[in-house]
């Protein structure tokens, strides 16, 4: 069953422009993490934050995580073609022997 | 080498046919996952192995059997299959399992496109 669930569905911007995706989940959490996965491909592994943690950086991403909100977001700065993408999030719950995708976001990157 | 490759990339089988699924990684990863993955949806976890033991079964159907021959090798064995299970499955590698591990980041392989006619 899905743990979180995404916002926007699907998301189309201009090349440079800032791309921000969220995520929203039910039951506590140790950690969330986010995955891309190019069209028909397999996912990569793009930044993890845990429970404690309020925002983590990686190059162009920025996650933030909110547990009394349940909700994180991904933002990617200066968005470039090759961005384009589906962004997954992901959870481990607390005490849970498994990694849980939400829907996902389909990113669109226009050059 | 952070890579997990899996063959073949794509499969069209019949329902009465037996195909296997393969997938290898060489990263000394103690953990090993078989996901199942539909058109515009996420990821779903079908089996986990722990240590060459299968670890998790999330209630899949007996028609896929899954197989660990060694820490570096999972196979997924695929027998009268039905036209829905048509997808992409994607096998995965972790150092460890998700509740052991100071690290849960797993390493995706490109996924067998199977289609079921």
């Amino acid at each position: 069953s899905q743990q979180g669930e995404e916002d926007p569905q699907a998301l189309s911007i201009q090349e440079g422009e800032n791309a921000t995706m969220n995520c929203s989940y039910k039951t506590s959490i140790n950690n969330l993490q986010w995955y891309r996965q190019n069209s028909g491909r397999g996912l990569v592994h793009l930044i993890l934050i845990r429970s404690n943690e309020r925002e983590k950086h990686s190059g162009r991403l920025r996650v933030t995580l909110d547990t009394s909100k349940k909700s994180s977001s991904l933002l990617i700065t200066a968005s470039r073609a090759a961005d384009t993408a589906s962004y997954f999030c992901a959870t481990v719950l607390r005490y849970g022997n498994k990694l849980v995708f939400g829907a996902g976001t389909i990113l669109r990157v226009k050059s | 080498d952070t890579e997990v490759t899996q063959t073949p990339k794509h499969l069209v089988m019949g329902m009465t046919n037996k195909k296997s699924l393969k997938c290898e990684q060489h990263m000394g990863h103690r953990a090993m996952y078989w996901y199942k993955q539909k058109a515009k949806k996420p990821p779903e976890l079908m089996f986990v192995y722990s240590y060459e033991k299968l670890s998790i079964n999330e209630s899949v159907p007996s028609r896929f059997s899954p197989e660990c021959p060694n820490s570096s090798l999972l196979n997924l064995h695929l027998h009268a299959l039905q036209p829905e299970d048509s997808a992409l499955y994607l096998c995965a590698s972790s150092q460890d399992e998700v509740w052991q591990s100071k690290s849960y980041e797993q390493y995706f392989g490109p996924g067998t496109r199977l289609t079921v006619t």
